[in-house]
């Protein structure tokens, strides 16, 4: 099965700041990576998927790339409303795993 | 708008099972792969089961093959999720989740609210 590694797992960071998180995949993925935010006692949201395409209505401030193996996440200008946790998620074949999280905070 | 609503969680001693349920609203039902995902207390998420839309063909993750086994009613918009053998680890929040196959990858795109599992003695 397909391992997924994020780093770091948590982040401290100021409103305006840019951050990046990045999401390691043990085997070639292509661009089959997704993005979530949750926030506590809350589902997760659905941010980013083939890696880089931003969801309807998520803010232009995130944005994704990578492909392969090496991904990452940047939030630019970071709102009160981004200090959340993210979580990248492999999308290709038929077992799809979760990186363990990165807290913005 | 796509609304997931869980129900069907509860304490529950190890060995024993539960049907979780997750009505859905505000979408073709029958066209959608739908999953559930849990995420154990202050831990991250893991994918458990999907199922196809007409209910032909499922998956499910390693740690809970032969144990849980996922359905669907179209007629009612209702996944289903029963959960037997029940162990500690299996202690969550499971959470019913819409599927988007695009390019090639699938991805979850809504999510529903959650419904705990609690298992212990």
């Amino acid at each position: 099965d397909i391992q997924m590694t994020q780093s770091p797992s948590s982040v401290s960071a100021s409103v305006g700041d840019r951050v990046t998180i990045t999401c390691r995949a043990s085997q070639h993925i292509s661009s089959w990576l997704a993005w979530y935010q949750q926030k506590p006692g809350q589902a997760p949201k659905f941010l980013i998927s083939h890696a880089s395409i931003l969801q309807t209505g998520v803010p232009s401030r995130f944005s994704g790339s990578g492909s392969g193996t090496d991904f990452s996440l940047t939030i630019s200008n970071l709102q009160p409303e981004d200090f959340a946790t993210y979580y990248c998620q492999q999308a290709g074949g038929v077992s799809w795993a979760f990186g363990q999280g990165t807290k913005v905070e | 708008e796509v609304q997931l609503l869980e129900s069907g969680g509860g304490l529950v001693q190890p060995g024993g099972s539960l049907r979780l349920s997750c009505v859905a609203s505000g979408l073709t039902f029958s066209t959608y792969v739908m999953s559930w995902v849990r995420q154990a207390p202050g831990k991250g998420l893991e994918w458990v089961s999907s199922i196809g839309g007409r209910g032909d063909g499922s998956l499910y993750a390693d740690s809970v093959k032969g144990r849980f086994t996922i359905s669907r009613d179209n007629s009612k918009n209702t996944l289903y999720l029963q959960v037997n053998s029940l162990r500690a680890e299996d202690t969550a929040i499971y959470y019913c989740a819409k599927g988007l196959n695009w390019g090639g990858g699938h991805y979850f795109d809504s999510w529903g609210q959650g419904t705990l599992v609690t298992v212990s003695s």
